[in-house]
């Protein structure tokens, strides 16, 4: 089954406790993305992988970090979790041709609460 | 920049009730336009989609036009069933491949 996998789906850590969000495809996507969604605002992109070792900022990446050592996996690093980051995290995956180009397919999120 | 407006919600409804949820966009060009729905506790499903000018995008009974003129890509479907209940957002690429910009959401509870 074709699927954009995240761990963990809850998550509740304390202010300054270095964390990871692993995020998996199993579509051979090219194209990987963060969001993270709050209420009134929609979802806004984090963070892109357009490839394998090629990552850029999107519209809020203020302490986020990630990688991709791995078509399939784009895990997102919090080094230093702030309660404004509490929200609702999303990965996506895309790739292009066949007329699909610029439909993602998303993960089914991960709640995050800094305390 | 490119944006999205939607309607604010939530919009509450009984089973087999007209639904529309407006939303209107700006941007450069003509890009491809999309709905997304979230049900409960899930990730976002695309639901529909048009890729040009005066395109309707269809999927399980909903509906949406693109309209260049007004810049809208209102969401319709005529009867509504409980099931429907979800968040609907409204989504246009941005910068090639790798984002979409979202409207904030509309909240739809159906009740029996």
């Amino acid at each position: 089954e074709a699927q954009v996998t995240q761990n963990p789906r809850y998550l509740i850590t304390v202010t300054g406790k270095k964390l990871t969000v692993t995020c998996s495809q199993n579509m051979n996507h090219e194209y990987m993305s963060w969001y993270r969604q709050d209420p009134g605002l929609g979802l806004r992109q984090i963070y892109y992988s357009m490839n394998v070792e090629v990552t850029d900022k999107g519209d809020v990446p203020e302490g986020y970090k990630v990688s991709r050592k791995e078509k399939r996996n784009f895990p997102l690093i919090l080094e230093s979790p702030s309660p404004n980051q509490t929200s609702l995290y999303f990965c996506a995956s895309s790739g292009g041709g066949g007329g699909r180009i610029n439909e993602q397919f998303f993960g089914p999120g991960t709640r995050l609460t800094v305390l | 920049g490119d944006s999205v407006t939607q309607m604010e919600g939530p919009v509450t409804l009984s089973e087999e009730a007209f639904l529309t949820i407006n939303c209107t966009y700006t941007a450069t060009g003509y890009p491809s336009l999309f709905w997304y729905v979230q049900y409960p506790g899930e990730g976002l499903q695309l639901l529909l989609k048009a890729t040009k000018a005066d395109d309707k995008g269809s999927n399980k009974g909903f509906e949406a036009t693109y309209r260049k003129e007004t810049t809208s890509f209102h969401l319709e479907k005529g009867s509504v069933q409980v099931s429907d209940s979800a968040v609907y957002f409204c989504a246009l690429p941005s910068g090639g491949y790798n984002k979409l910009i979202f409207g904030a959401g509309t909240r739809l509870a159906v009740h029996p």
